[in-house]
């Protein structure tokens, strides 16, 4: 099993339209996490972070179940240019042993 | 604020050509890595470094070597290219790997294609 899973996509929503991602992590003992966004040849660039009693930031909203291992990114109100891939990173802290690692990201795609 | 810098942003090897790609970041950042994306695979780290003169091997670290003999640049070098070593090289930056508050700040990225 994969450290980090998400499901590649494309998810094609209407604009308007409210689109939920997840993303599985199998170390019980990840403490950080958080959801990127990253445009097509482009760099990838920090969203949200993602804590344990969910956060809010506009039409995002990120939330975390530890008991089932996963992170979700919830979007509302759909813009066009919410179009990209959305990277999940999640992290399990040992000092400078942290580990890193990140998902290999689901597609978007926005539609008129 | 020039942020993380990375050169070349393209480039094409033979096999056996060795090259090295340049990270800079003016953030005053302790940690830097580096990465490689490939189709499917997502970012997967090669190397990294959490102060000035340290190194560290990431995930997919054979065939490659790092310096990092100043603060602020992150040396990533290809002894002699594979065509298995075509990807988009991404260079990051943060303050902290274990802060809640961690960051990663990317750079550019280099695209490579050995042939």
């Amino acid at each position: 099993r994969k450290e980090v899973e998400q499901d590649p996509g494309p998810f094609n929503v209407p604009e308007g339209a409210t689109v939920a991602f997840n993303c599985t992590y199998s170390n019980s003992a990840s403490q950080s996490f958080f959801w990127y966004r990253q445009d097509c040849r482009k760099e990838p660039k920090l969203l949200m972070s993602v804590y344990s009693s969910g956060n809010e930031d506009g039409r995002f909203t990120a939330q975390l179940n530890r008991a089932s291992q996963y992170i979700s990114l919830l979007i509302r109100d759909s813009k066009l240019s919410d179009s990209a891939t959305y990277l999940c990173v999640v992290i399990v802290v040992a000092g400078t042993a942290s580990k890193l690692t990140f998902g290999t990201g689901t597609r978007l795609q926005v539609t008129l | 604020n020039a942020g993380v810098t990375q050169t070349p942003k393209f480039r094409v090897l033979k096999t056996g050509q060795s090259m090295t790609l340049l990270c800079a970041q003016d953030m005053n950042h302790e940690y830097m890595y580096w990465y490689r994306q490939d189709p499917g695979m997502g970012l997967r780290l090669i190397h990294y470094s959490v102060g000035e003169g340290t190194t560290a091997k990431g995930e997919v670290p054979d065939g490659y070597n790092v310096s990092r003999l100043k603060k602020q640049n992150f040396l990533l070098g290809l002894e002699s290219a594979a065509p298995s070593q075509t990807s988009v090289y991404f260079c990051a930056s943060s303050y902290s790997l274990g802060s809640i508050s961690y960051e990663q700040y990317f750079g550019p990225g280099t695209r490579l294609t050995v042939t």
